[in-house]
């Protein structure tokens, strides 16, 4: 199993959809994840870190649930500009990556 | 004033040669890192730095040869490349050495080699 593993995706929605990824992890000692956007032809950019407790910022929401062991992050009222690759990061080795999951909000 | 910047932004070069990514950052962190990003868009490490020390060295073919100048900057040799090496490089850096406050990246490298 993978350390990291995500739902390659495409998730194909409309505008003001709410839509949520999960990336389940294979170290159950795991304390600290990230989600990471990248956009098309450009580098991964930090959008949040997510601990035990949690992360909320605007439209984004970011869990971690150790008993199944996968982070999870929701975008509510979706927009054109959330169109992009979200990657999560962390786990037991912070160096690893997820295979990313594709979004694509429509009109 | 670019947080980390690469140079050269875009590399085509053929089969054989020897070329050289130059990446700086202006964080004042003590760890860089070179990533790269093959066509199925998996972002794999390949090298860590942590003040101009080697840490992490995945398994990489060693024609790759990283060398940390300063804790500032972190560049990246390839020698007799072969097509296979046609990814992305992205350069990145951190505070500490585990990545536990996150990454930055640079805006890549797009190397092809013919």
């Amino acid at each position: 199993r993978k350390e990291v593993e995500q739902d390659p995706g495409p998730f194909n929605v409309p505008e003001g959809a709410t839509v949520a990824f999960n990336c389940t992890y294979s170290n159950s000692a795991s304390q600290s994840f990230f989600w990471y956007r990248q956009d098309c032809r450009k580098e991964p950019k930090l959008l949040m870190s997510v601990y035990s407790s949690g992360n909320e910022d605007g439209r984004f929401t970011a869990q971690l649930n150790r008993a199944s062991q996968y982070i999870s992050l929701l975008i509510r009222d979706s927009k054109l500009s959330d169109s992009a690759t979200y990657l999560c990061n962390g786990g037991y080795n912070k160096l690893i990556f997820g295979a990313g999951t594709r979004l694509a909000v429509h009109p | 004033d670019t947080a980390v910047s690469q140079t050269p932004k875009y590399l085509v070069t053929q089969m054989g040669n020897d070329k050289s990514i130059k990446c700086e950052q202006n964080l004042g962190h003590d760890t860089m890192y070179w990533y790269k990003q093959d066509s199925k868009k998996f972002l794999k490490i390949m090298f860590s730095y942590n003040n101009k020390e080697l840490i992490i060295n995945e398994t990489v073919p060693n024609r790759f040869s990283p060398k940390s100048p300063d804790k500032a900057h972190l560049n990246l040799h390839i020698n007799s490349l072969e097509l296979g090496d046609s990814a992305v490089y992205f350069c990145a850096s951190s505070q500490e050495g585990t990545g536990a406050w996150g990454y930055t990246f640079g805006s890549g490298t797009r190397l092809t080699v013919v």
